[in-house]
C-alpha cells in the first residue's frame, strides 16, 4: 500500500468510448502526476499538477484530458483513443514537484492497465 | 538522450548469484531514488539517497550514491526469483524543476 490508489485497475474500451481513470492520494502531497508506460518505451511523463494547477503538459494529445479538482484527486478523461494508446497508466504524487536534497520522493499507484480495441 | 542512463538494460542470472546495476548521469543530483516494478504493477520505492557517498542497505540490497552525486549503484547479494522485475532510478538536480527517470534494468532471476 503506497498511499496512492488508482481505479479501475483494468479497462478495455473501444475507440469511440469515453472513460475516465481515477487517482486518489492519502499522503498529504501537493503534486500529482500522470505517467504512461508501454512495453516498448520507458516511463513517459504526461501531466504534472501542483496545488491543483497544471504545471506541465508533455505534448500530450488532446484525446487525454486531465482534471485535478483538489490536491488529493486526479482524473484522466479518455476520448476517441487509438489502439497505440494501450498502456499502463500510472498516477503518482510527491510533496513537491521539484527534486530536493531533503529527499522529496515520488510515490506511485498500482496503475491502470488500458486496452483500446 | 536520457538524463539518467541505466546499465545493463537486461540481466538474466541464476538464483544465488550476485549482481550490480548502475545509474549514471553527467549532472549532479540533489537526491536519487530506486524503484522496483513488477509486470502490470506500479513502481515501488526501495530507497532514497541524498548524501554523496551514502550507502544504504535493505536486506540483500545495497544502494550507493556516488561521492560526486552523479551516479548510483544497486547491488543484490544472493539473488532470488522474487527479485525479478524492472529496476528504475529517478532523481533531479538542484536546478531541475522535475524528476527524471532512467529507462530501467530488467532483471530475471531463474530458479
Amino acid at each position: 500500500e503506497t498511499g496512492v490508489t488508482q481505479t479501475p485497475r483494468h479497462l478495455v474500451m473501444g475507440m469511440t468510448n469515453k472513460k475516465s481513470l481515477k487517482c486518489e492520494q492519502h499522503l498529504g502531497h501537493n503534486a500529482m502526476y500522470w505517467y504512461k508506460q508501454s512495453a516498448k518505451k520507458p516511463l513517459e511523463l504526461m501531466f504534472v499538477y501542483n496545488f491543483k494547477e497544471q504545471t506541465e503538459n508533455n505534448s500530450v494529445p488532446s484525446r487525454f484530458s486531465p482534471e485535478c479538482p483538489n490536491s488529493s484527486h486526479l482524473f484522466l478523461h479518455l476520448h476517441t483513443l487509438q489502439p497505440e494508446d494501450s498502456a499502463l497508466y500510472l498516477c503518482a504524487s510527491s510533496q513537491d514537484p521539484r527534486p530536493s536534497s531533503s529527499g522529496n520522493t515520488i510515490y506511485f499507484g498500482e496503475g491502470s492497465w488500458l486496452t483500446v480495441v | 538522450t536520457q538524463l539518467l542512463e541505466q546499465s545493463p538494460q537486461f540481466l538474466s542470472i541464476q538464483e544465488g548469484e550476485n549482481l550490480t546495476v548502475y545509474c549514471n548521469s553527467s549532472s549532479v543530483f540533489s537526491s536519487l531514488q530506486w524503484y522496483r516494478q513488477e509486470p502490470g504493477e506500479g513502481p515501488v520505492l526501495l530507497v532514497t539517497v541524498v548524501t554523496g557517498g551514502e550507502v544504504k542497505k535493505l536486506k540483500r540490497l545495497t544502494f550507493q550514491f556516488g561521492d560526486a552525486r552523479k551516479d548510483s549503484s544497486l547491488h543484490i547479494t544472493a539473488a532470488q526469483p522474487g527479485d525479478t522485475g524492472l529496476y528504475l532510478c529517478a532523481g533531479g538536480g538542484y536546478n531541475f524543476n522535475k524528476f527524471y527517470f532512467g529507462s530501467g534494468t530488467k532483471l530475471n532471476v531463474k530458479p
